[in-house]
């Protein structure tokens, strides 16, 4: 497989359900991203990783909980949702020090809460 | 202030046409800046990246202004396929890896 990939392509859950997003990068990538866009807003950085650390967590609720196992590897561990976390869920990565090169997206996760 | 703010649109042309349309970047300390483009329901995906030179792709021009810290994007000779919202993207800072996304300008060709 190349460049980044997300699954679930698609998720329905309900308010008390837990479920995970995945993301793989197989661009020895070393920074990956989760982006939250909502309808017709622009991309919300919700979290970074550079180098397996956390650098930026941008007042996510914490019914968001993400895990960085390794440089290929991001999760998002989703508890207790509210129907307005209802959106496309986008996983990015880049190399750190090539700030030239801008992001590699995966193909997101749309999730619906009921 | 916004990061990076750009003009929604809609952009509304016919195929053959040519398009135009700026954004503007809050941090003066930005180095890196890209436009990218978005389906439908899909993932952004690089365009191109912008370079101080003002720098062209096939059809795209893109020009950087640093004094007045704003980008531009001509595209000529408008296909349907080129319907989409193109995404202004501006590092954080000099040498920051973290982007800063545009709410997006979306355009559509018409036949």
């Amino acid at each position: 497989e190349t460049g980044v990939t997300q699954t679930p392509r698609h998720l329905v859950m309900g308010m008390t359900n837990k479920k995970s997003l995945k993301c793989e990068q197989h661009l020895g990538h070393n920074a990956m991203y989760w982006y939250k866009q909502s309808a017709k807003k622009p991309l919300e950085l919700m979290f970074v990783y550079s180098l397996e650390e956390r650098v930026e967590n941008n007042s996510v609720p914490s019914r968001f909980s993400p895990e960085c196992p390794n440089s290929s590897h991001l999760f998002l561990h989703l508890h207790t949702l509210q129907p307005e976390d209802s959106a496309l869920y986008l996983c990015a990565s880049s190399q750190a020090e090539e700030a030239n090169y801008g992001y590699t997206f995966g193909s997101g996760t749309r999730l619906t809460v009921v | 202030r916004k990061e990076v703010e750009q003009d929604p649109g809609p952009f509304n042309v016919p195929e053959g046409a040519t398009v135009a349309f700026n954004c503007t970047y809050s941090n003066s300390a930005s180095q890196s800046f890209f436009w990218y483009r978005q389906d439908c329901r899909k993932e952004p995906k690089l365009l191109m990246s912008v370079y101080s030179s003002g720098n062209e792709d096939g059809r795209f021009t893109a020009q950087l202004n640093r004094a007045s810290q704003y980008i531009s994007l001509l595209i000529r000779d408008s296909k349907l396929s080129d319907s989409a919202t193109y995404l202004c993207v501006v590092n954080s800072g000099s040498n920051d890896y973290k982007l800063s996304f545009g709410a997006g300008t979306t355009v559509t060709v018409r036949a």
